[in-house]
């Protein structure tokens, strides 16, 4: 297994432009999010989804889309990139349980700046 | 979601234990104690994660107080490759089965040679 990947790695935008973070995990995990860190700062949480077609919002989602066609895919749209948008994004997963006890595996993050 | 205090940092000599705290003082009953580390520019990994018994793997082990207010992880024998920033984390259950890690600055742990 390839566990989670994320493309790409690094990226620099101009103000305003679009572009979408792709998230992709081999585990037929059902629960997956996304979470941007600051530098200093622990990770927040953006948005996540408990299954193919269910999405929510977390405790920063303005200025991102998010979208789950497939359980194996979270893509992670910005419509309009602003400065404060520059973070490191991290998407993680992990099998559900009514639980809700398992772990969540991360991938390796991508660099985004935003000139 | 209850939250958690750590230290911001802490050192240990390689080869030597490294015992890290954490206070969840508000905890509800039905709420995992978890614990994340990041090493520099990667994503989280996880470590281990409790509920009120002590718990061992090969990574660590979670000492968990009676009370639940508080854990310690602890390292056996601390490593260079241990060095990085842990999170403790407590986690609320939000519903149909899904939850959020709430992480917070956690302690940067450096292991000295």
């Amino acid at each position: 297994n390839a566990g989670v990947t994320q493309t790409p790695k690094f990226q620099v935008l101009k103000t305003g432009q679009s572009m979408t973070l792709q998230c992709a995990q081999d585990m037929n995990h059902e629960y997956m999010s996304w979470y941007r860190q600051d530098p200093g700062m622990g990770l927040r949480l953006i948005h996540y989804s408990v299954g193919a077609g269910i999405t929510d919002q977390g405790e920063v989602p303005n200025g991102y889309n998010v979208s789950r066609s497939t359980t194996e895919d979270f893509p992670l749209r910005l419509l309009s990139a602003a400065p404060s948008q520059t973070s490191v994004y991290f998407c993680a997963s992990s099998p559900r349980t009514w639980r809700s006890t398992d772990t969540q595996y991360f991938g390796p993050g991508t660099r985004l700046t935003v000139l | 979601d209850a939250k958690t205090t750590q230290p911001p940092s802490m050192d240990c000599a390689e080869g030597r234990a490294a015992n890290l705290p954490c206070n969840h003082s508000t905890i509800s009953g039905n709420e995992y104690v978890y614990w994340y580390r990041q090493i520099h520019s990667q994503g989280p990994q996880y470590i281990i994660h409790g509920l009120k018994n002590n718990e061992t793997n090969e990574m660590a082990s979670l000492i968990i107080t009676e009370d639940r207010k508080s854990s310690t992880l602890i390292l056996p024998h601390a490593t260079l490759r241990d060095t990085a920033v842990y999170y403790c984390i407590v986690i609320t259950v939000a519903g149909a089965g899904s939850y959020q890690l709430t992480f917070g600055k956690g302690t940067k742990l450096s292991v000295i040679p």
